[in-house]
């Protein structure tokens, strides 16, 4: 079946501008995941999406990043004003219950920022 | 904050040799997952030990896992060149809110010499 997609796969933008990075998870997970991935690092959790209960948003690095899912459907992460530090690998992975299941990564959204 | 440390952060072995890398981690857990990374790619879940066991294996894969030192071993047995990658230990994290936050390691980057 079809796995995690995330759009677009690479995005190039420059300072200051606003970007939107879209996860298609798998159908009918509930859990939705957005890590961030800089060159070469680990995995840095960003914020976690639960069914209908309020996000854990406790990973956003700043103001300037969002992120919103729909329907418990579709997410969108949103970084406004880019700063050359939020160039990295946006990984958003999703998993059917709220825990104790594998977690499945869609390829990532590759973000510079110039 | 990142919760799982893997070391060493980075090991070469020629083909056929065994592969063994290590994770710790800070809190108490529900689980533990080990997960692999190609280059330029997404993570692919490899196995998954749960807290109240010690011992588990998959094909070439053995994890190991002690709470009272809050520790987790991969060993990737028979190596071969496609093994090369990285690899990440990510906890899913025990506690009153039982939130479900998986938190990942900084992973081994793993070399296997044909």
């Amino acid at each position: 079946g079809a796995g995690v997609s995330q759009s677009p796969s690479n995005k190039v933008t420059e300072k200051g501008k606003d970007v939107e990075l879209r996860c298609d998870p798998i159908s009918g997970h509930t859990a939705l995941y957005w890590y961030r991935q800089s060159l070469g690092q680990g995995l840095e959790f960003l914020i976690y999406f639960q069914g209908n209960s309020a996000p854990d948003k406790s990973g956003l690095p700043s103001d300037r990043f969002s992120a919103e899912r729909t329907g418990g459907s579709v997410s969108t992460l949103t970084i406004q004003r880019t700063q050359q530090e939020d160039s990295a690998v946006y990984l958003c992975a999703s998993r059917p219950d709220r825990g104790g299941s594998p977690l499945h990564f869609g390829n990532g959204t590759r973000l510079t920022v110039t | 904050s990142q919760q799982g440390e893997e070391d060493p952060q980075a090991l070469s072995i020629q083909e056929g040799e065994n592969a063994t890398m290590n994770c710790s981690y800070k809190t108490s857990i529900n689980n533990l997952q080990w997960y692999r990374q190609n280059s330029g790619r997404g993570l692919v879940h490899l196995i998954l030990i749960r807290s109240n066991e010690r011992e588990k294996h998959s094909g070439r894969l053995r994890v190991t896992l002690d709470t009272s030192k809050k520790s987790s071993s991969l060993l990737i047995t028979a190596s071969r060149a496609a093994d090369t990658a990285s690899y990440f230990c990510a906890t899913d994290e025990h506690g009153s809110g039982n939130t479900g936050k998986l938190i990942f390691g900084q992973g081994t980057t793993l070399q296997v010499k044909p």
